[in-house]
Formats: C-alpha cells, sequence, structure tokens
C-alpha cells in the first residue's frame, strides 16, 4: 500500500460525459502529479500541483483540468469525453515539488472508460 | 495480487560504468505488460519502453537494454557506458487489469 488513494477504482462512462477523478496523496507529502497510462502512449505526465497550485503541465487537453484542495487532494476532471480518452489514471505524490529525488508514490489508478 | 520489487534502492556509479536495474515481477494473469519509465529530476515520467508477455526477445536501444525472462519472472534494465545524464529514478511496471509500478530504484552517475 503505497498510502496514495485514488478514487473510483473503475468508471464507465459515455461519449460527451464529464467525470471526476479523485486522488489522496500520502500524508505529508505536499505535491501531486497526475498521469494517464494508455498501452500505445506509455504513461503520459498531465499535471502537478503542489501545496494547492499548479507547478508543471505536461500533455493535458483542454477539455481535462485539476485542482488541489486545502486539504491537499486532488481531483481532474474530464469533460467532453471521447473515445480516445479511455485510459488508466494515475496519481503521484511526493513530499516536496522538486525532483522526486525521493520516490513518487502511485496510486493504483482508475480505470476509465468511454464508450 | 500483482507485485513488482525493485530491490535496489539506490545505486551510484561513476561515469562510463555498465549498470544494471533489477525488476521482479508476480502475476497471475498470462498476458500482460512490462514498463520502464524515467524519472529525472524534472519530475516527469518519462517512457521508455514496453513489453508484452509473450515477447521474451531482449531489446537493445542504444546504451539501453533489457533482459526479459519469463521463467525467473524478470525485466532487467542495463545502461551500458553510463553517463552523468543517465541519473534519475527509474521504474519498473506491470500492468493487466491494473498498473503497478515498483519502488523505484535512483541511479546517480558520477562525473
Amino acid at each position: 500500500d503505497s498510502g496514495v488513494t485514488q478514487t473510483p477504482k473503475h468508471l464507465i462512462t459515455a461519449t460527451g460525459q464529464r467525470v471526476t477523478l479523485r486522488c489522496s496523496p500520502r500524508s505529508g507529502d505536499l505535491s501531486v502529479y497526475w498521469y494517464q497510462q494508455s498501452l500505445d502512449q506509455g504513461l503520459q505526465f498531465l499535471i502537478q500541483y503542489y501545496n494547492g497550485e499548479e507547478r508543471a503541465k505536461g500533455n493535458i487537453l483542454e477539455r481535462f483540468s485539476a485542482q488541489q484542495f486545502p486539504d491537499l487532494h486532488s481531483e481532474l476532471n474530464l469533460s467532453s469525453l471521447e473515445l480516445g480518452d479511455s485510459a488508466l489514471y494515475f496519481c503521484a505524490s511526493t513530499r516536496d515539488s522538486r525532483a522526486p529525488n525521493t520516490e513518487a508514490f502511485f496510486g493504483q489508478g482508475t480505470r476509465l472508460t468511454v464508450v | 495480487a500483482q507485485k513488482v520489487t525493485q530491490a535496489q534502492t539506490e545505486i551510484s556509479v561513476v561515469e562510463k560504468e555498465d549498470v544494471t536495474l533489477d525488476c521482479v515481477y508476480e502475476t497471475r494473469d498470462t498476458t500482460y505488460y512490462l514498463f520502464w519509465y524515467k524519472q529525472p529530476p524534472s519530475g516527469e515520467l518519462v517512457f521508455l519502453i514496453r513489453r508484452n508477455s509473450f515477447d521474451e526477445q531482449n531489446e537493445i536501444s542504444g546504451r539501453y537494454s533489457w533482459n526479459f525472462q519469463k521463467s525467473t519472472s524478470s525485466f532487467n534494465f542495463t545502461i551500458t557506458a553510463s553517463q552523468v545524464v543517465d541519473s534519475a529514478v527509474y521504474f519498473c511496471a506491470l500492468m493487466d487489469n491494473d498498473m503497478r509500478f515498483g519502488a523505484g530504484t535512483r541511479l546517480t552517475v558520477k562525473p
């Protein structure tokens, strides 16, 4: 158990819909990263938050947004869903915002299926 | 349950040395995928390789090579002639219905 909690574990929804994925980082970790994992593209970094503020942005679509709340949990919002958005979405947390020169602890992911 | 073990927490080498990062996995599934990722100081994960469970052919890409052995459930990663820019945390991961990562190995390459 990494200490990072992601909910829900599985999600099935229709095209055009909107979903929210949730991540609770490890206790004491201030930084949260979101990744999208698909078989053909591997794991892609989406966005990072540190202590409530956006810190880095990767390959995140405009239809997607995220935020980190005062209690440090984070939500990833996916809207106008398309079939190609079907993937595993991971959250990871680290102690601080710099390199994870320490380990990044990953949640087990949310499997999103868009039908 | 799936499990990915990277027993080496930290490795330190001097530039130009070869280094092998170990990865041992457990799964009950016959179809699965194995991955290696690099996490440089910038923080994002960089995809290095994906292997499916039916393809045991070893692969070489430049200074990187991977040795997949189903008999020992291992998927080891070797960097030859290491360079300072190889310094990073490297993650091995297993995917079937879920994705599990190893804890990572922090590689430091000293000049």
